[in-house]
């Protein structure tokens, strides 16, 4: 059994559109995290999502909206998609905040 | 804010030994993880140092000196297996909760 699971694993679209992308996570965690990978591997925290209270990246534009249904998952959906948000999509979870934290396969998003 | 910094490349061959090294700045400061990414997968837990000191799991060993805010992920035999990015985080306590913040990564490359 996969423990965190992510769909789609690729996910190609024009600019403007709006998409979500699922993740899902079978390992009990109580805190999930959203992460963007650029081209050049930087990984950088979006949001973490802890027992329903959701902590913010301040840096992410406001176009990114986690939604979370219940504890094991986290969906992301974006708004208006831009050039610039073309990245591999990460979620992950941990037991606690600032747990091991197990990542999901990615999704390669494309904007067009 | 905060800051890791972590070698972008480091070339060694098969059975030797290396030495990755991430100095950062930051507060809130209560641990230094590593995470290994193979090309196309996601990254992967490797070790956690919450404490001064080495920790030692197989092949791998982790190095942590808070005084310093710098630790270290050794790698002894390397195998061609061992050839992919390697990435210190560093955990941080603060308004908007516990979170692991990225280094840039450092992608190794074993020759045989």
């Amino acid at each position: 059994d996969t423990a965190v699971s992510q769909t789609p694993k690729y996910l190609v679209t024009q600019m403007g559109n709006d998409k979500s992308i699922k993740c899902e996570q079978n390992l009990g965690h109580d805190t999930t995290y959203w992460y963007k990978q650029d081209s050049k591997k930087f990984l950088k925290i979006m949001f973490s999502y802890n027992n329903k209270e959701l902590i913010i990246n301040e840096t992410v534009p406001n176009r990114f909206s986690p939604k979370s249904p219940d504890k094991a998952h986290l969906n992301l959906h974006i708004n208006s998609l831009e050039l610039g948000d073309s990245a591999v999509y990460f979620c992950a979870s941990s037991q606690g905040i600032g747990g091991e934290q197990f990542f999901g396969p990615g999704t390669r998003l494309t904007v067009l | 804010g905060q800051s890791l910094e972590q070698p972008s490349e480091v070339t060694a061959v098969e059975g030797a030994i290396v030495q990755i090294n991430c100095t950062y700045q930051t507060s809130g400061f209560y641990g230094l993880s590593w995470y290994q990414q193979h090309d196309g997968g996601a990254p992967t837990f490797l070790s956690y140092n919450g404490l001064d000191g080495l920790e030692e799991t197989g092949r791998f060993s982790s190095f942590l000196s808070r005084s310093d805010s710098y630790g270290y992920l050794l790698l002894q035999e390397l195998q061609m297996k061992d050839s992919a990015s390697y990435f210190c985080a560093v955990g941080e306590s603060n308004n908007a909760g516990n979170m692991l913040t990225f280094g840039g990564g450092t992608r190794l490359m074993v020759k045989p």
